[in-house]
């Protein structure tokens, strides 16, 4: 079966530019998670979907970035106005609402920013 | 504020000895604990989780230990070998919050 994907594999923006990087879950999962990875750093949790709840947005490290999930599937984590310290690995996980609550991570988004 | 907190950035151990893998976190709240390897260019996968109702999970080479009182889990693998050398994540629900990771290298 099909795991989480995400577009595209790497970007390169000028500073100033906004993107646009997209994540599809698995297919019935309910809770989609944003992380971004710096480098040489850990996972940063930036925002988590939670089937029609208000997603928990506590992570995003300003009101440039912001993240939409249309139709409790596919997101889309949007970057305004792109940093350079915004260049990151920005990965996405799924997972189904049970007890183990295991996420699958998609193979991230290499953004880097000139 | 870092609630999942990862000590050690790095660990090299020898193939076929223990690598313990150490994670403290400061959220009484946390209930659930997972661990998380990462190899270079991919995206994490899960490896182990342990509820807090345990305080023990093995899964083959793997075991996860935590001590609800000092708020510390951690993972060892035993015996190590080189295809385990990755970055190792924990992590803590609920809201998820991963420590910085620590890269694990096992020489052969």
């Amino acid at each position: 079966g099909a795991g989480v994907s995400q577009s595209p594999s790497n970007k390169v923006t000028e500073k100033g530019k906004d993107v646009e990087l997209r994540c599809d879950p698995i297919s019935g999962h309910t809770a989609l998670y944003w992380y971004r990875q710096s480098l040489g750093q850990g996972l940063e949790f930036l925002i988590y979907f939670q089937g029609n709840s208000a997603p928990d947005k506590s992570g995003l490290p300003s009101d440039r970035f912001s993240a939409e999930r249309t139709g409790g599937s596919v997101s889309t984590l949007t970057i305004q106005r792109t940093q350079q310290e915004d260049s990151a690995v920005y990965l996405c996980a799924s997972s189904s609402r049970g007890v183990n609550n295991e996420q699958f991570f998609g193979p991230g988004t290499r953004l880097t920013v000139l | 504020d870092q609630q999942v907190k990862q000590n050690s950035p790095s660990l090299s151990v020898q193939e076929g000895r223990i690598s313990i893998l150490n994670c403290d976190y400061t959220n009484s709240m946390f209930d659930y604990f997972l661990w998380y390897k990462k190899y270079p260019a991919e995206g994490p996968t899960f490896l182990i989780s342990i509820s807090s109702i345990k305080d023990k999970n093995e899964d083959g080479r793997f075991t996860v230990f935590l001590n609800k009182s000092a708020k510390h889990l951690s993972l060892h693998i035993v015996p190590s070998q080189p295809g385990d050398s990755a970055v190792y994540f924990c992590a803590a629900k609920s809201c998820v919050r991963f420590g910085a990771g620590t890269r694990l290298t096992v020489k052969p």
